[in-house]
């Protein structure tokens, strides 16, 4: 069964620090899909990043990078010089595409709550 | 672009009342998911449909039902409401459900009270 950790539940940072959120996963397919969503506070689900198990090459949007390494089952989401607006929920999320067992709904981690401290 | 709508947006209910959520996907999506999220948890998978037949069932509660019409709109039918299901409903949809591309709606806030 598909499994997603995220081992901090919440965060505290200082404005323009960096933070990296982990994201641990397990599956047992080999074609399937990880992504980022951020939960601010008004609760929408903003999609930040989707990846294939077939790219692992790693990904810098803005302030944003993702480090995605099959060996170790991880995409880590990097954050450079966080800033307030970046307070939010962050999710790591993982769908398999290929299971066979008719399953593929999106499976979320726990979530990691990040504060930017100003 | 045209995104997920999801409606009511904000919706108040007694317990023991039925409360319905509307779902329209993306034009030409044929697969839609419905996730609960409560508060302080991550979203939970309740059921899926891949045109108009359910394709996958989660944790969703006996007392839901759900349905995907011909037009490709879903609706979450809750009854028998309790405290519990206080939460945040998500509706995502997709283009087949072997995609990595699926798009959230902003949510239906429900409060039972």
């Amino acid at each position: 069964a598909q499994k997603v950790t995220q081992a901090q539940t919440e965060i505290s940072v200082v404005e323009k620090e960096d933070v990296t959120l982990d994201c641990v996963y397990e599956t047992r397919d080999t074609t399937y899909y990880l992504f980022w969503y951020k939960q601010p506070p008004s609760g929408e689900l903003v999609f930040l990043i989707r990846r294939n198990s077939f790219d692992e090459q790693n990904e810098i949007s803005g302030r944003y990078s993702w480090n995605f390494q099959k060996s170790t089952s991880s995409f880590n989401f990097t954050i450079t010089a966080s800033q307030v607006v970046d307070s939010a929920v962050y999710f790591c999320a993982l769908k398999e595409v290929d299971s066979g067992a008719g399953s593929y709904q999106l499976t979320f981690g726990k979530g990691t709550k990040l504060s930017v401290i100003p | 672009a045209a995104g997920v709508i999801q409606s009511p947006r904000h919706l108040i209910k007694e317990k023991r009342e039925t409360a319905t959520l509307k779902c329209y996907p993306i034009p030409r999506h044929d697969t839609v998911y419905w996730y609960q999220q409560g508060p302080g948890q991550d979203p939970q998978f309740l059921i899926s449909f891949y045109e108009k037949m359910q394709s996958d069932k989660g944790s969703i509660p006996d007392r839901f039902s759900a349905q995907q019409f011909s037009d490709y709109h879903s609706e979450l039918n809750m009854s028998s409401l309790e405290l519990g299901d206080s939460a945040l409903y998500f509706c995502a949809s997709s283009l087949g459900y072997y995609t990595g591309e699926l798009f959230f709606g902003e949510g239906s806030r429900l409060t039972v009270l």
